[in-house]
C-alpha cells in the first residue's frame, strides 16, 4: 500500500538550532516525494522535491531508498520557518499525477 | 505556475443541505483533483475531475456523495451533498503543472 508517514505532529526548536522533520513512505515502485509547506494564512505550496537535489530557503531532503525515508533538514532555524510541512508522494509509477499526503508535522521556532 | 481561484472560502452550512465549491484555474489542465482536510489530518484525495468524462473516486468517496462537474479545461464543482457534522473539514481544489502541485485557498465548511 502507498503510505507516507510523518512521526510527529509537532516540532518545536529555537532560532538557530538545526531542525529535521522525518518522513517515511511505502511504495512499490520508484517514488517521487515532495515537501510541502502551509505559511500562517497561505495556501499550500511546494517547498521542494527529491529529483531536483536543490536547497529551498536553506532546507534540504535526501531520498534515502534503504530506509525509505526523506527527512527534510535545516541546520540553521528560522522564525519565518514556523508552518505546516507535509511530505508528499507521487504515485507516477501508476500512471497517476495525484499526490499522497502524510499527516503533516507543525514546526515552531521561537526566538 | 498556476492560479487558482476557489470559492466559497468559508461557509456554514446546515445538515441535510449542499454546498457547491467552485474551482477556477487561469490556464487549461487535463486533471483537476479535489481533496478534504478533516481537523488535525492529512490531506485525503476525494477524487480526479477530467473534462470530457466522469470523475474517479478514491477508495471511500462516492459520486453520490461528492458529485463533481468538470464543464471545461479551466473550471471544476465538487458539491458535497447530504450535509452532515462529520463533513466540516476543509476542501482544496488542485491542478499539476511540470509535476508541481498548485492548491486553491482552500473552503473552510462547517455543518450546523
Amino acid at each position: 500500500a502507498q503510505r507516507v508517514t510523518q512521526p510527529e505532529k509537532l516540532l518545536s526548536v529555537f532560532k538557530g538550532a538545526p531542525v529535521e522533520l522525518k518522513c517515511n513512505y511505502s511504495y512499490s515502485g520508484s517514488p517521487e516525494l515532495f515537501w510541502y509547506v502551509q505559511y500562517s494564512r497561505q495556501r499550500l505550496q511546494l517547498l521542494l522535491r527529491h529529483i531536483s537535489r536543490e536547497s529551498i530557503k536553506g532546507f534540504t531532503a535526501d531520498l534515502n531508498k534503504g530506509e525509505t525515508s526523506f527527512h527534510l533538514k535545516k541546520p540553521f532555524a528560522q522564525e519565518e520557518d514556523s508552518a505546516m510541512y507535509y511530505c508528499a508522494l507521487s504515485g507516477r509509477s501508476y500512471n497517476t499525477d495525484k499526490l499522497i499526503f502524510g499527516t503533516g508535522t507543525r514546526l515552531q521556532v521561537f526566538p | 505556475s498556476a492560479v487558482i481561484s476557489q470559492k466559497p472560502s468559508r461557509d456554514i452550512c446546515q445538515r441535510g443541505t449542499s454546498l457547491t465549491i467552485q474551482c477556477q484555474v487561469d490556464s487549461q489542465v487535463t486533471m483537476m483533483f479535489w481533496y478534504r482536510q478533516q481537523p488535525g489530518q492529512s490531506l485525503t484525495l476525494i477524487a480526479t475531475a477530467n473534462q470530457g468524462s466522469e470523475a474517479t473516486y478514491e477508495s471511500g468517496f462516492v459520486i453520490d456523495k461528492f458529485p463533481i462537474s468538470r464543464p471545461n479545461l479551466t473550471f471544476s464543482t465538487l458539491t458535497v451533498s447530504n450535509l452532515s457534522p462529520e463533513d466540516s473539514s476543509i476542501y482544496l481544489c488542485s491542478v499539476n503543472r511540470y509535476t508541481e502541485a498548485f492548491f486553491g485557498q482552500g473552503t473552510r465548511l462547517t455543518v450546523v
